[in-house]
């Protein structure tokens, strides 16, 4: 069975400023690797996904993940946050296995400020 | 626009009381899933389906029920509602070449009193 942890709850952070939200994983198996991104009142959406291939992976709204597999660690960074970049974000692991299942985190609130 | 319509978007429930959560997608995916979601805990996993006529258990799928008799629709049944199925619940699809590409519906939230 697989496991997600994110590390913190919530992150405040100065618009302009670098974020960085932790994630680590726990699996006997190989995974696949995601981030989702949830805006308040909506379903969630796709921000990035780690496959296979380079472990630096870029997503939309110029987010960027890397995967650590000695780490089992898949952290989402962004250089500069906007206002609009305010919501909850969650990571998700998968084993690969045919029926395509997602085991999430417990997601990250973050609020960035003026 | 295509994408998973969920009906109801909100619902207020007396213990006890039974509904089906409507779920639809009109893109053809193979695969559909339950999620919960409570404050702090993510997503949980409540049934899921690779296709019509079959469905699975996830996580959490105690006092629930699921059917797919189509391959566009696949609705969550509570039949006794309990304070503990309250939580605000996702349906998504996804189909076996979209590379996960899971599309979300825009949830239901359901209190139960």
């Amino acid at each position: 069975a697989q496991s997600v942890t994110q590390l913190d709850s919530q992150v405040p952070v100065f618009e302009e400023a670098p974020v960085e939200l932790r994630c680590n994983y726990s699996s006997s198996v190989s995974v696949y690797l995601f981030w989702y991104v949830q805006y308040p009142n909506q379903g969630l959406q796709l921000l990035l996904k780690y496959l296979s291939g380079s472990t630096l992976v870029k997503g939309i709204n110029g987010f960027e993940a890397e995967f650590n597999k000695s780490q089992t660690s898949f952290h989402l960074r962004k250089p500069s946050v906007h206002i609009s970049d305010t919501a909850e974000y969650f990571c998700a692991v998968s084993d690969r296995a045919g029926a395509q299942k997602l085991v999430f985190g417990q997601g990250t609130r973050l609020t960035i400020n003026p | 626009n295509a994408g998973v319509t969920q009906t109801p978007k909100f619902r207020i429930l007396k213990i006890g009381q039974s509904m089906t959560l409507q779920c639809a997608q009109d893109m053809n995916h193979n695969y559909m899933y339950w999620y919960r979601q409570d404050p702090g805990m993510g997503l949980k996993l409540i049934y899921y389906s690779v296709g019509a006529g079959i469905t699975d258990k996830g996580e959490v799928p105690n006092g629930y029920n699921v059917s797919r008799s189509t391959t566009e629709d696949f609705p969550l049944r509570l039949e006794l509602a309990a304070p503990s199925q309250t939580s605000v619940y996702f349906c998504a699809s996804s189909s076996w070449d979209s590379n996960y590409g899971y599309t979300f519906g825009s949830g239901t939230r359901l209190t139960v009193v």
